[in-house]
């Protein structure tokens, strides 16, 4: 089946600090997305990202699907950038998704 | 537009007490899934739908029945809860065309089984 695995499970950074996170998936997946969950709870989507490299403001986020594995960059980091980072694997066409376990991340003023 | 739009927000049972936990949006998705989340976990996928009349197993369906009758709602209910379904319920709705997957998801619902 799909697995997807994440590090680091938890990253505590100074506001201003740059911070990429990893996401590991098996080889059947061709459906990468990324999540941030809010300490409120709310879930975000942020990407679609089954390979190359897209951004959106200070987030950006590359998939390398060859080696499997995606990366999700945050720069210049705010109190509000924390939360939960979620990385989902699935088969394009399929509407079952899996879900590592997240990074925590925490940002300090 | 209110998205994706669950109740209750939060719920006691107590063991072998039945409920449904309601869910609608109204962007007009095809596809509508429940996931569950529990402490320090990611989420894992209960049941989903492709479509008005269609539903499907995810992960974790056991204990659990759903139905789709209009494309706006997908309720799920708790058949006889168990201390084990305690968790936070999620219901997603997701767009997806070409180059564009997308889900939205709700508030969630903080279910609590004693």
């Amino acid at each position: 089946g799909i697995q997807v695995e994440q590090s680091p499970p938890d990253l505590i950074l100074q506001e201003g600090a740059n911070s990429t996170l990893r996401c590991n998936f098996s080889d059947s997946v061709n459906n990468l997305q990324w999540f941030h969950q809010n300490p409120w709870g709310q879930l975000i989507n942020l990407f679609y990202i089954p390979s190359g490299t897209k951004q959106n403001g200070r987030l950006s986020a590359t998939t390398v699907a060859t080696e499997r594995y995606s990366l999700l960059y945050i720069s210049s980091s705010q109190t509000t950038d924390s939360g939960v980072y979620f990385c989902a694997g699935g088969i394009q066409g399929a509407q079952k998704l899996v879900f590592g376990q997240g990074t925590r991340l925490t940002i300090n003023p | 537009n209110a998205g994706v739009t669950q109740t209750p927000k939060f719920q006691v049972l107590k063991t072998g007490q039945s409920m449904t936990l309601q869910c609608a949006q109204d962007m007009n998705h095809e596809y509508m899934s429940w996931y569950r989340q529990d402490p320090g976990m990611g989420l894992r996928l209960i049941h989903y739908s492709v479509g008005a009349g269609i539903t499907d197993q995810g992960e974790v369906p056991n204990g659990y029945n759903v139905s789709r009758s209009t494309t706006e709602d997908f309720p799920l209910r708790l058949l006889s809860a168990a201390p084990s379904q305690t968790s936070v319920y999620f219901c997603a709705s997701r767009y997806t065309r070409e180059e564009i997957d997308t889900q939205y998801f709700g508030p969630g619902t903080r279910l609590t089984v004693l």
